[in-house]
C-alpha cells in the first residue's frame, strides 16, 4: 500500500519541452506539497495545496504550474523546460497545514538535455 | 532570515562510535524542529521531532534555544544508520506552516 506515489520515476527530455509529473496520496490528507532537490541534495519547497487550494507559492518561475484536481492528487506541469530544471522533484502530504508529519513520495528524477 | 544550517556534508564514523550531526537554525518565532532521514533507495521519512522528545532508533535531539541548535546524537552508531539526514524547521508564513530544510548531512558508518 503505497502512501504517496509519483509518476514517472524518471523523466528525460529536451530543452523547451513541456512535461508533467503526477502525485497521488491515499492517506486521506488535506495538504500536499512539491519540493525540488537540486544536485547538491538541497531540498526546497515549491508549492503547497490544502483541500485543492494553493496556500504556499514560493519564488518559482511561472513556467511551473501546479494543479490539484482533488485533495488526493497534486500534479506539476512544467513549460519550456530549461537545463536548470534538472533535479529530483518530491511530492509530500500531511494531515493539516501546521506542523504535522510530512510523508514523502519516492521522487521523480527529471533530466533536461 | 529563516535558515537551517547543517555544516557537515559528510560525517564518516566507525561502527560503535558516537555520532553527532549538527544543526543550527535562525528564526525569530517559536521554533519547531525535525530530523528527516533518507536511507538508500528509500523515501524521505520523519525520524524525530523536538516536541515529542522521543528516542527513535537510538537517536535523540535536544532543542537548545540559547545556541539555536538541534543536534542529532546517537551514542553507538550502527551500519544501518548510514543515510542522508536533514534537519528541518517549521516556519509560520502567510498564515500557514512550511518546512525549511538544511542542506543535509550524509552519515557513513563503516564496519
Amino acid at each position: 500500500d503505497t502512501a504517496v506515489s509519483q509518476t514517472p520515476k524518471y523523466l528525460v527530455t529536451q530543452m523547451g519541452n513541456d512535461k508533467s509529473i503526477k502525485c497521488e496520496q491515499n492517506l486521506g490528507h488535506d495538504t500536499m506539497y512539491w519540493y525540488k532537490q537540486d544536485s547538491k541534495k538541497f531540498l526546497k519547497i515549491m508549492f503547497s495545496y490544502n483541500n485543492k487550494e494553493l496556500i504556499i507559492n514560493e519564488t518559482v518561475p511561472n513556467r511551473f504550474s501546479p494543479k490539484s484536481p482533488d485533495k488526493a492528487h497534486l500534479n506539476l506541469h512544467i513549460n519550456s523546460l530549461e537545463l536548470g530544471d534538472s533535479a529530483v522533484y518530491f511530492c509530500a502530504s500531511s494531515q493539516g497545514t501546521g506542523t504535522d508529519t510530512q510523508y514523502f513520495g519516492p521522487g521523480t528524477r527529471l533530466t533536461v538535455l | 532570515a529563516q535558515r537551517v544550517t547543517q555544516p557537515e556534508k559528510l560525517l564518516s564514523v566507525f561502527k560503535g562510535a558516537p555520532v553527532e550531526l549538527k544543526c543550527n537554525y535562525s528564526y525569530s518565532g517559536s521554533p519547531e524542529l525535525f530530523w528527516y532521514v533518507q536511507y538508500s533507495r528509500q523515501r524521505l521519512q520523519l525520524l524525530l521531532r523536538h516536541i515529542s522528545r522521543e528516542s527513535i532508533k537510538g537517536f535523540t535531539a535536544d532543542l537548545n534555544k540559547g545556541e539555536t541548535s538541534f543536534h542529532l546524537k546517537k551514542p553507538f552508531a550502527q551500519e544501518e544508520d548510514s543515510a542522508m539526514y536533514y534537519c528541518a524547521l517549521s516556519v509560520f508564513s502567510g498564515g500557514y506552516n512550511k518546512l525549511i530544510f538544511g542542506a543535509g548531512t550524509r552519515l557513513a558508518v563503516h564496519p
